[in-house]
């Protein structure tokens, strides 16, 4: 079983829609990452989080200690949200990234 | 402020053959990781240096390397080179160490096909 889980693996959404990418993980973690990729290669991070919630501009993310969980909202989805979104855990004790499988979103006008 | 940059931006080898890969960080940012990313098994950690040190290694063998310079550079070495060394390979930097809790900066990446 992967360290960190991704759920769904692929996502569809129509524009405007409410969209959740969920992000699990199995071992005691320093913080979490949330990162967008484009086709292309290129990574940016988009929030790290150790509790609580964070928001930017129609992004927001929550993770819940306790339940080992994450999960990334995006608020009136735009086309220009098209991208894989990857989880990320800092984990305890080793200082190194562990990273989930990813979920790829497509959101059609 | 100029971003994380990696050359060269694509890269074709053979098998057996050696490659080197740089990477210039944010200017200020003394951490540099490497990560690999394939279809297969995703991104992985690769290594990070801190002031010309190596902090921390992933599980990649030892035809992996890397160095870090004194004006943070990075270049990371793949010596005899094989077909599933074939990868997307990005470098981050942050401006401190311990990558777990500090946001990381992400270059291009360098896409390397091993034929």
């Amino acid at each position: 079983k992967n360290e960190v889980e991704q759920s769904p693996q692929n996502l569809t959404a129509q524009e405007e829609e409410f969209i959740t990418i969920n992000c699990s993980y199995s071992v005691g973690i320093s913080a979490l990452h949330w990162l967008q990729q484009h086709p292309g290669g290129g990574i940016v991070s988009l929030f790290m989080l150790s509790s609580g919630k964070k928001k930017h501009g129609r992004l927001i993310a929550t993770i819940n200690i306790q339940e080992k969980h994450s999960s990334l909202h995006i608020t009136a989805s735009h086309p220009r949200d098209s991208a894989v979104y990857i989880c990320a855990v800092g984990r305890d004790n080793t200082d190194k990234l562990i990273f989930g499988t990813g979920t790829r979103l497509q959101v059609f006008p | 402020k100029a971003g994380v940059t990696q050359t060269p931006r694509y890269l074709i080898k053979t098998r057996g053959q050696q490659v080197t890969l740089s990477c210039s960080p944010i200017s200020g940012h003394r951490s540099v990781s490497w990560y690999q990313q394939t279809p297969g098994q995703g991104l992985q950690f690769l290594f990070e240096y801190f002031s010309e040190t190596q902090r921390n290694k992933g599980n990649f063998p030892g035809r992996f390397s890397g160095r870090q310079f004194s004006n943070s550079r990075s270049e990371m070495n793949v010596s005899t080179l094989e077909l599933g060394d074939s990868a997307l390979y990005l470098c981050a930097s942050s401006l401190t160490g311990t990558v777990s809790y500090n946001e990381q900066f992400f270059g291009p990446g360098t896409r390397l096909t091993v034929l």
